[in-house]
């Protein structure tokens, strides 16, 4: 079955500087990798996806990056903000089942 | 805009009891998925319904069975607690194949 390696597990940043969390994955059949936000006592959060037909996708100061040949994905968040502090996890799907493997998670501190 | 609701959202249950939580998903979302996560981990798959009918299945003790219903809201049902099913149980809804939205979950908390 698909697994996902997800790296750092910690990461802190000044704000204002960038931060970027890289996950790996092993089934190639995977098509759609979304990235959740967890804050404390929450639920995730989708705060962007990329499908396989794309190479990046931006969304203001968050991109995903896609490397089918190395299946490998990447979260850059660029301008940090304190409330961009949370737990922050990669995930994977495939075409002919829709749930998700997520990676371990990143926890991201950014200071003022 | 509407989102996922789970209820409830705490619970204490002692070893061996019954417990139930149920979801109810963004209007118009006709697949509801359930997962677990521990402690300090990753959500982990449970099971997942589309159109009522249980569309694929996880990491899912016996003792745990869900359902979707006509109204697609979905329950999961828990029988024989163990120390080891405290964790936070969420349920996501998405349209067919669509991205997944997650409710604020369930703390579960068996003594």
């Amino acid at each position: 079955g698909e697994n996902v390696e997800q790296h750092p597990s910690t990461l802190s940043v000044q704000e204002g500087d960038s931060a970027v969390i890289k996950c790996t994955y092993s089934d190639s059949a995977s098509n759609y990798f979304p990235w959740y936000k967890q804050e404390l006592g929450k639920g995730p959060q989708l705060i962007i996806d990329i499908r396989s037909n794309v190479g990046e996708k931006k969304d203001q100061r968050i991109a995903v990056t896609l490397n089918k040949t190395a299946k490998h994905f990447s979260l850059h968040i660029t301008e940090t903000q304190p409330e961009d502090s949370a737990v922050y996890f990669c995930a994977a799907s495939t075409h002919n089942t829709d749930k998700l493997i997520f990676g371990t998670g990143t926890r991201l501190q950014v200071f003022p | 805009a509407a989102g996922v609701i789970q209820s409830p959202r705490h619970l204490i249950k002692e070893k061996r009891e019954t417990a139930t939580l149920k979801c109810y998903p963004i209007p118009r979302h006709d697949t509801v998925y359930w997962y677990q996560q521990g402690p300090g981990q990753d959500p982990q798959f449970l099971i997942s319904f589309y159109e009522k009918m249980q569309s694929d299945k996880g990491s899912i003790p016996d003792r745990f069975s869900a359902q979707q219903f006509s109204d697609y809201h979905s329950e999961l049902n828990m029988s024989s607690l163990e120390l080891g099913d405290s964790a936070l149980y969420f349920c996501a809804s998405s349209p067919r194949l669509g991205e997944q939205f997650f409710g604020p979950g369930t703390r579960l908390t068996v003594l």
